[in-house]
């Protein structure tokens, strides 16, 4: 069972444009939201962090949207470029425990 | 900056076979996680320590081992190596407990043949 679920699996934007990544949670008790961005071959990289006491959050291009009352959040990439060409993650993760649950991913290509 | 260092970066053993792999949390953070990713899957947690006691527990084979050591290095020690094995295992570092950003390391690929 995937405690946190990713949409869309695949991603093809072109440069300039805004990806959009969905994540939904079940669990009411998750309290911390990062977003990853992997290249292949390598580790995943924290891009931005949002809690739920926090409807939004913004770090240069990417922006976290967060709705606690549907249990939804989202990465927007602004102004995608070819070099954001890459798999991201969302993640949560609660008070007290010190794992993240994963979502499945999301293959983002932008296209030159 | 500093980040996280593991060790070895590749590894290719046989069934039945042993490895060790290590991680070096970033300077300071005394909290480190283990996680596992197979081919296009997302990164799985397996385990992890906060000041050298294990703190919580995930997908972990009983084959596997792991610990943390006074310097905050952290060893996960895999036995009787099977093909499902294979995947690329990352360790990440936090500081403080209940601190939630994760940092990760470049992950070993572990390969068994």
């Amino acid at each position: 069972q995937q405690q946190v679920k990713q949409s869309p699996q695949s991603l093809i934007v072109q440069k300039g444009g805004i990806s959009i990544i969905n994540c939904a949670y079940e669990n009411t008790a998750f309290d911390y939201f990062p977003w990853y961005q992997q290249f292949p071959g390598k580790g995943p990289a924290l891009l931005i962090a949002i809690r739920p006491d926090v409807s939004e959050k913004k770090e240069g291009r990417f922006t976290i949207s967060f709705n606690k009352s549907a249990k939804q959040f989202s990465l927007h990439i602004m102004d995608s470029q070819p070099g954001d060409s890459a798999t991201y993650f969302c993640a949560a993760s609660m008070s007290g425990t010190y794992k993240y649950i994963f979502g499945t991913g999301t293959r983002l290509k932008v296209l030159a | 900056a500093a980040g996280v260092i593991q060790s070895p970066r590749h590894l290719i053993k046989e069934k039945r076979e042993t490895a060790t792999l290590k991680c070096y949390p970033i300077p300071r953070h005394d909290t480190v996680y283990w996680y596992q990713q197979g081919p296009g899957q997302d990164p799985q947690f397996l385990i992890s320590f906060y000041e050298k006691m294990q703190s919580d527990k995930g997908s972990i084979p009983d084959r596997f081992s792991a610990q943390q050591f006074s310097d905050y290095h952290s060893e996960l020690n895999m036995s009787s190596l099977e093909l499902g094995d294979s995947a690329l295992y990352f360790c990440a570092s936090s500081l403080g407990q209940g601190i939630h950003e994760q940092y990760f390391g470049p992950g070993t690929r572990l390969t068994v043949t």
